[in-house]
């Protein structure tokens, strides 16, 4: 069974730094992309970026280019997204997924979830 | 950057209804790779059609997708009370952006 397992919840303050996780199982993690999705509370589906854990590639959205980084340490399955100096605006909740399509068929599975809190 | 809008931004029904949702993209959606999901408060999204058309494992007949090149629609036949949702289109490939959604609401 497929499965994307996060890192917990998280409460930081404007100007920290933060990596969560996404560590997957169930298949074999470098042979498909890892993308990031943020989701404010209320709002809609945001896809900030995917990496390729087979070379380290990274495809940001335009919107999150710069803003955050996204790595992979394939030893260990587990793919990361990482925040230098963090704000208030980036408090959402932030899924992993794997996205990809074979055999004519498109496949779609998801993370549980990183709740990330940024307030002082 | 492909860039997805959908309309209307929230869609008021009554179950039994028909509900008929748009997705148009800046440019072309090549080879019909847009998909479409369902995601109710505190779930995940669920994925309902892919390749425009195609439902999804397990999604009952009444969800639909139709569509080719930059306009695309996602028809629910007769609304169930479970399918009170927001609705999100989404393009795949080498990126992967979604729509902003569209709530279907009572």
């Amino acid at each position: 069974e497929v499965q994307l397992e996060q890192s917990g919840a998280e409460v930081k303050k404007p100007g920290e730094s933060l990596r969560i996780s996404c560590k997957g199982s169930g298949y074999n993690f470098s042979n498909f992309w890892i993308s990031w999705v943020r989701q404010m509370s209320g709002k809609g589906l945001e896809w900030m970026g995917r990496i390729d854990p087979s070379d380290s590639y990274t495809k940001f959205s335009p919107s999150f280019q710069g803003h955050v980084t996204i790595s992979v340490d394939k030893s260990i399955s587990t793919s990361y997204l990482q925040w230098s100096s963090l704000n208030a605006s980036d408090t959402a909740m932030y899924y992993c997924a794997r996205f990809y399509y074979d055999s004519r068929t498109y496949y779609s599975d998801w993370g549980q979830g990183t709740l990330v809190t940024v307030s002082s | 950057e492909i860039v997805l809008t959908q309309s209307p931004g929230t869609l008021s029904l009554s179950p039994g209804e028909r509900a008929t949702l748009s997705c148009r993209a800046s440019q072309i959606v090549s080879s019909d790779y847009l998909a479409w999901y369902q995601q109710k408060p505190g779930q995940l999204p669920r994925l309902l059609i892919y390749d425009a058309s195609t439902r999804a494992t397990g999604i009952p007949d009444r969800f639909s997708g139709t569509g080719s090149g930059t306009d695309f629609s996602l028809t629910i036949s007769r609304l169930e009370p479970e399918d009170f949702a927001v609705y999100y289109c989404q393009r795949y490939g080498s990126s992967f952006p979604f729509g902003p959604g569209t709530k279907v609401d009572i």
